[in-house]
């Protein structure tokens, strides 16, 4: 019963490219969110939205961008991707919203940029 | 802004109990979770803790806290080697939608 996925496991771009990390939902939630996480630094917030073309800037999103275009679907855009974009991105689809929430994630696309 | 830290490794011996711990800084949070991130995969939701309790137990896991230091910790007992893992401390934000900040994650390693 797969709830989050994100289109691809594990990618390879070259410097400069502009590469798109997909990821979709089948819960009808609202709030979706990316993180990147790496090591010693936990997951950070990229950017969420909490409802279809709304997008809010999270702790570093620096050289992403977003699209949220239907309600199950929150893409991040690396308009041109840089070394220090390698690191694993996870994508959340948050139940709630208010006092109690739950978020479900994407088994995680690891991205490595040479 | 807000921030939640955890130590980043752990390493027990199978059977013993296991204690992660944790500080967080939003006064304002209403719930406490605690996620488990296994190999490969992404983050689950493990238990969580309302914030007028100041205890919560679920089978092997007890979760503790201390709202006046702002202290959460995890406690696994009879730790399995299945249990090897990286786990996370999360606090939401009330007034940001539930937004949820992480720590840093704590890897347990479980040796038999």
């Amino acid at each position: 019963d797969v709830k989050v996925t994100q289109s691809s496991r594990y990618l390879v771009k070259r410097t400069g490219e502009k590469v798109f990390l997909e990821c979709v939902q089948d819960m009808d939630h609202e709030n979706m969110f990316w993180y990147r996480q790496d090591p010693g630094l936990g997951l950070r917030l990229i950017y969420f939205s909490y409802d279809v073309k709304m997008k809010e800037k999270g702790d570093i999103p620096e050289g992403y961008s977003v699209s949220r275009e239907k309600k199950e679907r929150f893409s991040l855009i690396l308009e041109s991707a840089s070394t220090n974009q390698t690191s694993m991105y996870l994508c959340a689809s948050i139940s709630g919203g208010g006092r109690y929430t739950e978020a479900f994630f994407g088994q995680g696309t690891r991205l490595t940029v040479v | 802004g807000e921030d939640v830290e955890q130590s980043l490794f752990l390493s027990v011996r199978e059977g013993d109990s296991s204690v992660i711990n944790c500080t967080y800084t939003d006064s304002s949070s209403t719930y406490l979770y605690w996620y488990k991130q296994e190999p490969g995969a992404g983050l689950q939701l493990l238990t969580y803790i309302f914030s007028n309790m100041d205890m919560k137990q679920d089978q092997r896991l007890t979760v503790l806290l201390n709202k006046k230091d702002k202290h959460l910790s995890l406690r696994i007992a009879d730790t399995q080697t299945g249990d090897s893992a990286i786990y996370f401390c999360a606090e939401s934000i009330v007034n940001q939608g539930g937004k949820l900040i992480f720590g840093q994650g704590t890897e347990l390693s479980v040796k038999p």
